[in-house]
């Protein structure tokens, strides 16, 4: 099992250009999610996703969004990238969100000049 | 809203030692508490995942214990390595509405184990 794969790993934006972080989880699960980690702060939700087909929003979703067509990818789409925007993302998934761990990806930096 | 808070934000320590990192909690009402390490520029790994039911939960040198009621989770690590140097991060879960079982995350304890 691969577990949680991310792409890229390091990009660079312009302010108001647009990009898709990809997400794919090999383990089946249900479950997907994405983070942002700020320098010196905790990680915030920004999406999570149930199901193929059925995602929500976290605490920081402005300026995001995703969708969950089948259970392998979540991807995280920035449209109009702002400065606010430079963070690193990690996706994470997990078969049951109440027992069970969740799983991390590698993460991807991202830095909107 | 939950908060959690890791003490201390860092620590340095000679191999060898045992140590305790704690983290607390403002919201008792959680499901369960998941510990990570996190290496720097990689993202995080499970150390330990404990239920609300449960007291403690090892996992080969670490240990992890919950007292619910009063908002608090120690990691202890015996006879530490320097490659335990990584910053370590507590999250505990709950159902923050819907099927949202919210992991918040503290800041971290940046541990160093010297050589």
């Amino acid at each position: 099992n691969a577990g949680v794969t991310q792409t890229p790993k390091f990009r660079i934006l312009k302010i108001g250009q647009s990009m898709t972080l990809q997400c794919t989880q090999d383990m089946n699960h249900n479950y997907m999610y994405w983070y942002r980690q700020d320098p010196g702060m905790g990680l915030k939700l920004i999406y999570y996703s149930v199901g193929a087909g059925i995602t929500d929003k976290g605490e920081v979703p402005n300026g995001y969004n995703v969708s969950r067509s089948t259970t392998e990818d979540f991807p995280l789409r920035l449209e109009l990238a702002a400065p606010s925007q430079t963070s690193v993302y990690f996706c994470a998934s997990s078969y049951n969100p109440v027992s069970y761990e969740q799983y991390f990806g590698p993460g991807t930096r991202l830095t909107v000049t | 809203k939950q908060e959690v808070t890791q003490i201390p934000a860092a620590l340095s320590v000679p191999e060898g030692e045992n140590l305790v990192l704690n983290c607390s909690f403002t919201d008792s009402a959680i499901y369960n508490l998941q510990w990570f390490r996190q290496d720097p520029g990689k993202g995080l790994t499970s150390l330990l995942l404990i239920q609300s039911s449960q007291r403690e939960q090892t996992s080969g040198r670490l240990n992890a214990s919950l007292d619910k009621s009063s908002g608090r989770s120690t990691l202890y690590i015996a006879a530490s390595q320097p490659g335990d140097s990584a910053t370590y991060l507590c999250a505990p879960r709950r159902n923050s509405g819907g099927s949202n079982y919210k992991l918040t995350f503290g800041k971290g304890t940046l541990l160093t184990v010297n050589p």
